[in-house]
This record gives structure tokens, C-alpha cells and sequence, in this order.
């Protein structure tokens, strides 16, 4: 079954320290991997997005991920995080069965201290 | 370029009663998709339109739940009698095409609160 798993339910950084945030994936093939980030009482808005090519991609905001084959995961990273990135961070791999749509981990809130 | 634009923001509506989503996609997109987001959750896929055609409804509850795209370019998602399970960020996302690589642009949802 095509599932994602994002262990850390919630994590605390504080500022300009760095951040890796984890996923993993089940997938019957080669999947398309997907960071998005949601703010409050805002959509989903894309970080990054892996389909092939080089295993490290990198996104906006300074945000970077690596695609691990071997061991099913697509970890996000950011070397120095900043007040703002405070949100929910949510994994996703796609195509679902039967269409093109992404199965979604249960995210991960990240907080900021000073 | 405009995004994806949804109505309401917010509604409350009390169990048993009707309720209706709109959601206008980024133009040009061809490919509509509706999601449900519970809280703490993950979104996860109600139904996918490719242009007025539907690609994919197999986790929509056909009981309760109905999606119209007409022409092509607005969706509707309605939800007719609502449950108290049914409280959740209705989120409406657009692709230009349907590939499985292509980004899904998502809107700002509408919150449903069922009392």
C-alpha cells in the first residue's frame, strides 16, 4: 500500500540553528516526492519536489532534501532556520492509484524559539 | 498570476444540514482535485477532475458527498447531510496537466465546523 510516514508529530529549533525533518515512504515503484509547507489559516504552498535526476533537491526558502532509495526516505534540511519557518511541513509521494494525487503524511509542526 | 480561489472561508453549519464549496482553479489548469485535511491529519484526496471529467472518486463518500465541474473550470463539492466527522479544511488544488510530476497548486480551504 502507498502510505507516508512522518515520525515527529512536532519539533522545537531554535533560531538559526538547523533543522532536518524526516520522511518516510512506501511505494510500489519509483515515486514522485513532495515537500509542501502550511502556514496558519493558509493553503499548502510547495518547498520542493523529487521525480529523478540528482538525489539532493533543492527548494525555496533555503530548504533542501535527499531522496534515499535504499532506505525509502526524503528527509528536508535547512542549515540555519529562521522565526518565520515556524509552520507545519508535510511529505508527500504521488501518483495515487488511480490518478495522479499525493498521499500525504500527518505532517510535522515546527516551532521556533529565540 | 492568480491562485487557486475558494468560498467560504469559514462556515458552521449544525448535523443533517446541506452544505456547498466552491473553488475557482488557476487558469488554464486542467486538472482539479478536492481534498479533505482533519485535524492533525495529512490532506487526503476526495475526488481528482480531469478538465469535466472524473479521474478519480474512489474515496469520496457517495452517500453524503457530490462534485460537479462544469464547463471545465469551477468545482462544487457538496455535502448533503453533513456529520459531525465531516468538520474539516476542505482544500481544492490545480495542475495544468496530469502528470504525476506536475505541482499541485492548492488554495486556502474552507473550514467546516458541523455542530
Amino acid at each position: 500500500a502507498q502510505s507516508v510516514t512522518q515520525p515527529d508529530i512536532h519539533i522545537t529549533v531554535s533560531e538559526g540553528a538547523s533543522l532536518e525533518l524526516r520522511c518516510n515512504y512506501s511505494y510500489g515503484a519509483t515515486p514522485y516526492l513532495f515537500w509542501y509547507v502550511q502556514s496558519p489559516g493558509q493553503g499548502l504552498q510547495l518547498l520542493l519536489k523529487y521525480f529523478s535526476g540528482d538525489t539532493l533537491v533543492q527548494g525555496i526558502k533555503g530548504f533542501e532534501a535527499e531522496f534515499k532509495r535504499s532506505q525509502s526516505s526524503f528527509n528536508l534540511r535547512k542549515p540555519s532556520v529562521h522565526w518565520s519557518d515556524a509552520a507545519e511541513y508535510f511529505c508527500a509521494v504521488g501518483p495515487n492509484q488511480a490518478g495522479t494525487a499525493l498521499i500525504f503524511g500527518k505532517g510535522t509542526t515546527l516551532s521556533v524559539s529565540s | 498570476e492568480a491562485g487557486v480561489a475558494q468560498s467560504p472561508r469559514y462556515k458552521i453549519i449544525e448535523k443533517r444540514q446541506s452544505v456547498a464549496f466552491w473553488c475557482n482553479p488557476i487558469s488554464g489548469h486542467a486538472t482539479l482535485y478536492w481534498y479533505q485535511q482533519i485535524l492533525g491529519q495529512g490532506p487526503k484526496l476526495l475526488i481528482q477532475f480531469q478538465n469535466n471529467g472524473v479521474v478519480d472518486d474512489s474515496q469520496l463518500p457517495k452517500d453524503r458527498f457530490s462534485a460537479e465541474r462544469l464547463k471545465g473550470v469551477d468545482s462544487t463539492l457538496k455535502i448533503q447531510p453533513a456529520k459531525l466527522e465531516d468538520s474539516a479544511v476542505y482544500l481544492c488544488a490545480s495542475s495544468l496537466g496530469n502528470r504525476g510530476a506536475d505541482t499541485q497548486y492548492f488554495g486556502p480551504g474552507t473550514r467546516l465546523t458541523v455542530l
